[in-house]
């Protein structure tokens, strides 16, 4: 398939363990994005990759998370010391980049992650 | 107070209603708006797409941005079982699609 492909599709894990969860974007796209989201909420942006430039990482919420992302390609998000309220879907986003500015974003079918 | 607040429903309307979605927002500097439809354990599709303010119709959906009022609708006509799903706004004040900000969503059940 040719979307945005996410593993692993869940994950638990006990609490204080860390997690490593990946995105592999649609080939070609510059721009990835993470997001989480919370039972019954919206999307919560966490942090945003575009090409060589350096991430925006603004909306991590603490320092137990980190994410990666190697050239054009596959982004790794960690959580460390994993924590309950850290249990949520996170989705990772793709998107184009044009003279025109970002294109539309595509998003994977996210991670579940539970931390007991 | 949240930047986007959306109601949360559930709305559940017969098949072949008008549905109308909507959502308000405070921050002035937003200039793009989606919606975006997820269906349950997968990720959000984008449906529709706007820029400042007015209409844009797209088959049976029609989204409507009044920025005046911050206040923005997605509307669904002859909406079918097939529609059942939580639609999320979004919006965002950078060019493109950069750092979208959601609305909660909305979770709609059309029941034939």
């Amino acid at each position: 398939g040719a979307g945005v492909s996410q593993s692993p599709s869940n994950k638990v894990t006990e609490k204080g363990k860390d997690v490593e969860l990946r995105c592999d974007p649609i080939s070609g796209h510059t721009a990835l994005y993470w997001y989480r989201q919370r039972l019954g909420q919206g999307l919560e942006f966490l942090i945003y990759f575009q090409g060589n430039s350096a991430p925006d990482k603004s909306g991590l919420p603490s320092d137990r998370f980190s994410a990666e992302r190697t050239g054009e390609s596959v982004s790794t998000l960690t959580i460390q010391r994993t924590q309950q309220e850290d249990s949520a879907v996170y989705l990772c986003a793709s998107s184009l980049v044009s003279g025109a500015g970002n294109q539309p974003q595509h998003f994977g079918d996210g991670t579940r992650l539970s931390i007991l | 107070q949240k930047e986007v607040e959306q109601d949360p429903g559930p709305l559940s309307v017969p098949e072949g209603a008008i549905v109308s979605l909507n959502c308000t927002y405070s921050n002035s500097a937003f200039q793009y708006f989606m919606w975006y439809r997820q269906y349950s354990r997968k990720g959000p599709e984008l449906l529709m797409y706007t820029y400042s303010s007015g209409n844009k119709e797209d088959g049976r959906f029609t989204a409507q941005v009044d920025k005046s009022s911050k206040y923005i609708s997605l509307f669904i006509r002859d909406s079918q079982p097939s529609d059942s799903a939580t639609y999320l706004c979004a919006m965002s004040e950078d060019s493109g699609y950069n750092k979208l900000i959601f609305g909660a969503g909305t979770r709609l059940a059309v029941h034939p």
